[in-house]
C-alpha cells in the first residue's frame, strides 16, 4: 500500500544532542510537510516543501532544519534540541495539482529528550 | 483572519447513540474543510472532506458531516457510536485558490470523543 513511513517512531536524545527523523513516502506526492504536536494539541506547522521549493513557517525555531533529498523522502533535523522540543513528530504529504486534496500523515516520531 | 473553533473539548457519548463533534470556520472566500481523527500514538487520518455540492459528505467508518454556509459550521456526525470510534478529532480549514498561502491548512484545536460502552 502506498503509504507514508516515518522512523523511528520514538527517539531519545539528550539535551543539546542534535538529531535527525526521517519520512518517506511512496504517494509520489509533491508537497511534504513536517509538523510538531504536543499532548494531543492540534499539529503545529513547521515547514513544508513545495517540490524542491522550502517554505518556513514565520515562527518555527532556527534550531530546526529541514532536507528533502529527492520525491520520497524528507528530513527534520534538530541542531540542539531543547527541552521543550519533547513533542510527537508528524510528517504529511499531499498531492498539490489542485488544492482540495488532503493530506496524508505518518505515524509519527515521539521525541524524548534526557 | 482565518480560523477554525471547535467549542467542545470532549464529548462524551453512550455506545449506540448518534454523536456530533462541532465545527465552526472563519475563512475568506468558499472554504475547503476536512476531518481527520487520531488514535493514540498514531498519526492522523483523514476522514472526508467538502470541497462544493452536496452539503452532506460521507466519510469513513460511517461518519459524515453537514456543510452549513449559513451558519460557517461543518459538524461532524455518525448516527451510531462505536466504542471503537474513541479518539481525537480535529477540524481543518484551507482557503480556496486565490486565497493567499492556500497550501496550508487551520486547524482547531481538537476534540476528544469518548464513547462508552
Amino acid at each position: 500500500d502506498a503509504m507514508v513511513i516515518q522512523n523511528p517512531r520514538y527517539q531519545v536524545t539528550q539535551f543539546g544532542k542534535p538529531v535527525t527523523l526521517s519520512c518517506s513516502q511512496t504517494l509520489n506526492h509533491n508537497v511534504m510537510y513536517w509538523y510538531q504536536q504536543k499532548s494531543s494539541q492540534a499539529p503545529k506547522l513547521l515547514f513544508h516543501y513545495y517540490d524542491k521549493d522550502f517554505n518556513n513557517e514565520a515562527d518555527t525555531p532556527d534550531n530546526f532544519q529541514s532536507r528533502r533529498p529527492n520525491t520520497s523522502f524528507c528530513f527534520l533535523d534538530i541542531r540542539s534540541p531543547g527541552l521543550g522540543d519533547a513533542a510527537m513528530y508528524l510528517c504529511a504529504t499531499s498531492r498539490e495539482s489542485d488544492s482540495n486534496q488532503p493530506q496524508h500523515f505518518g505515524d509519527g516520531t515521539r521525541l524524548s529528550i534526557l | 483572519a482565518q480560523s477554525v473553533a471547535q467549542p467542545e473539548d470532549q464529548v462524551n457519548v453512550a455506545e449506540g447513540n448518534p454523536l456530533t463533534v462541532k465545527c465552526t470556520y472563519s475563512v475568506s472566500g468558499n472554504p475547503y474543510l476536512f476531518w481527520y481523527v487520531q488514535y493514540p500514538n498514531r498519526g492522523l487520518q483523514f476522514l472526508l472532506k467538502y470541497i462544493t455540492g452536496d452539503n452532506l459528505v460521507k466519510g469513513s467508518y460511517g461518519f459524515e458531516a453537514e456543510f452549513n454556509k449559513s451558519q460557517t459550521s461543518f459538524h461532524l456526525k455518525k448516527p451510531s457510536a462505536l466504542v471503537s470510534d474513541s479518539a481525537l478529532y480535529f477540524c481543518a480549514v484551507r482557503g480556496a485558490p486565490n486565497a493567499g498561502n492556500n497550501r496550508k491548512l487551520i486547524w482547531g484545536l481538537g476534540t476528544s470523543l469518548a464513547v462508552n460502552p
